[in-house]
């Protein structure tokens, strides 16, 4: 099955600084790569995804870019803020019967100081 | 309603009762997911539904873990004979026909005594 590796686990940065969060998976087969948000309890929120026909995407200050040959993603937040403080996680997701199944990664608690 | 709800929020008991999670998709959403997350782990996969489809039961971790979903709606996740183990918040998803991102509840936070 798939497997999904989450580099950093922990990130701290200053107001202002750019983060990055990298990922990398196992299945050659994965073509949807979302990563969420999860703030202190609360679900997991969906803040960008990307599809394996697109090698980069933006919203704002955030971007994903997708490398398929090497099978790693990262996720890319400028200009940091407090509230961007919180627990980030990316995920994969092939087709066909694993349609809609994600395989998460660990996590990794990103924390900006003013 | 505006976004997934999942009851109850908490629940505590005991080692060896049975318990049962309660999670009310977003209307319209086709698909709903369950997955566990233990302390300061990931997001375990459990069970999936789409449509009328059988389930893709595949993450279960054992016999004592069971869900259905009723009507094309609400799903209900049981836990036979609880254990230690279990302990952990429990999450549930939705998704819309043909959309593969997931909108999430705030989970059951679940612990076994």
């Amino acid at each position: 099955g798939e497997n999904v590796e989450q580099h950093p686990s922990t990130l701290s940065v200053q107001e202002g600084d750019s983060a990055v969060i990298k990922c990398t998976y196992s299945d050659s087969a994965s073509n949807y790569f979302p990563w969420y948000k999860q703030e202190l309890g609360k679900g997991p929120q969906l803040i960008i995804d990307i599809r394996s026909n697109v090698g980069e995407k933006k919203d704002q200050r955030i971007a994903v870019t997708l490398n398929k040959t090497a099978k790693h993603f990262s996720l890319h937040i400028t200009e940091t803020q407090p509230e961007d403080s919180a627990v980030y996680f990316c995920a994969a997701s092939a087709g066909g019967t694993s349609y809609g199944k994600l395989t998460f990664g660990q996590g990794t608690i990103l924390t900006v100081h003013p | 309603g505006a976004g997934v709800s999942q009851s109850p929020s908490n629940k505590v008991t005991e080692k060896g009762k049975d318990v049962e999670l309660r999670c009310d998709p977003i209307s319209g959403h086709t698909a709903l997911y369950w997955y566990r997350q233990s302390l300061g782990q990931g997001l375990e996969f459990l069970i999936y539904f789409q449509g009328n489809s059988a389930p893709d039961k595949s993450g279960l971790p054992s016999d004592r873990f069971s869900a259905e979903r009723t009507g094309g709606s609400v799903s209900t996740l049981t836990i036979q004979r609880t254990q230690q183990e279990d302990s952990a918040v429990y999450l549930c998803a939705s998704s819309p026909p043909g959309r593969r991102g997931y909108t999430f509840g705030s989970g059951t936070r679940l612990t076994v005594v």
